[in-house]
């Protein structure tokens, strides 16, 4: 099975300048989550969706960042404009709940962002 | 708020069994994750437990819960090189669908 596909894998890109990162969740899930991993401050949740629609965005850092999800298996994570303080990891992940399971949460391989 | 507490840094033997512990604060917490971290890759899910067991066994991975304590903790028996990594604790807040990571536990497994 595929698990979440992210793109890019990596990218640099100047300040100012508006990012778009990719997600695809593995098909059947239902839930999708965007975190951001630094050094200073670890792994932070930034929003999640269940079903298409944004549950928690508490996590979002400021309005230049925004998330949709126009379907089940597409989700885009944009930061606009960019500054260096945004360089960080960003995963995608995705789950789906069973009953008497929980919810086990699969990771992407992240998309390394470096803004200079 | 929930908070996710690790130690930082684990060395170990090639051979030698590891244990990595973390505390957690969120008492509703109904499932609580392991999670490993190799350089450049994502997060691979280990083992979860469930907040009403106390033992979960998976080859050479033992995970124990201290629900009066709040402190999880995942023994790697027989470790090996390749389980040098970065492994992450996380709990899930109960009633909600996202976790909250702890900072990460750096093991060195040296030969």
């Amino acid at each position: 099975d595929a698990g979440v596909i992210q793109s890019p894998r990596h990218e640099v890109t100047e300040m100012g300048q508006e990012v778009t990162l990719r997600c695809k969740p593995i098909s059947g899930h239902d839930y999708l989550f965007w975190y951001r991993q630094t050094m200073m401050r670890g792994l932070e949740l930034l929003i999640y969706f269940n079903n298409n629609v944004p549950i928690d965005d508490s996590g979002m850092p400021e309005d230049r960042f925004s998330a949709k999800m126009p379907n089940a298996s597409f989700s885009t994570l944009k930061i606009q404009p960019s500054e260096p303080r945004d360089s960080a990891v960003y995963f995608c992940a995705s789950s789906f709940r069973v009953v008497g399971r929980g919810n086990t949460i699969y990771f992407g391989e992240g998309s390394w962002l470096t803004v200079v | 708020g929930e908070d996710v507490e690790q130690s930082l840094f684990l060395s170990v033997r090639e051979g030698d069994s590891s244990v990595i512990n973390c505390t957690y604060t969120d008492s509703s917490s109904t499932y609580l994750y392991w999670y490993k971290q190799e350089p450049g890759a994502g997060l691979q899910l280990l083992t979860y437990i469930f907040s009403n067991m106390d033992m979960k066994q998976d080859q050479r991975l033992t995970v124990l819960l201290n629900k009066k304590d709040k402190h999880l903790s995942l023994r790697i028996a027989d470790t090996q090189t390749g389980d040098s990594a970065i492994y992450f604790c996380a709990e899930m807040e109960g009633g909600f669908q996202k976790l909250v990571f702890g900072t990460g536990t750096r093991l060195l497994v040296s030969p």
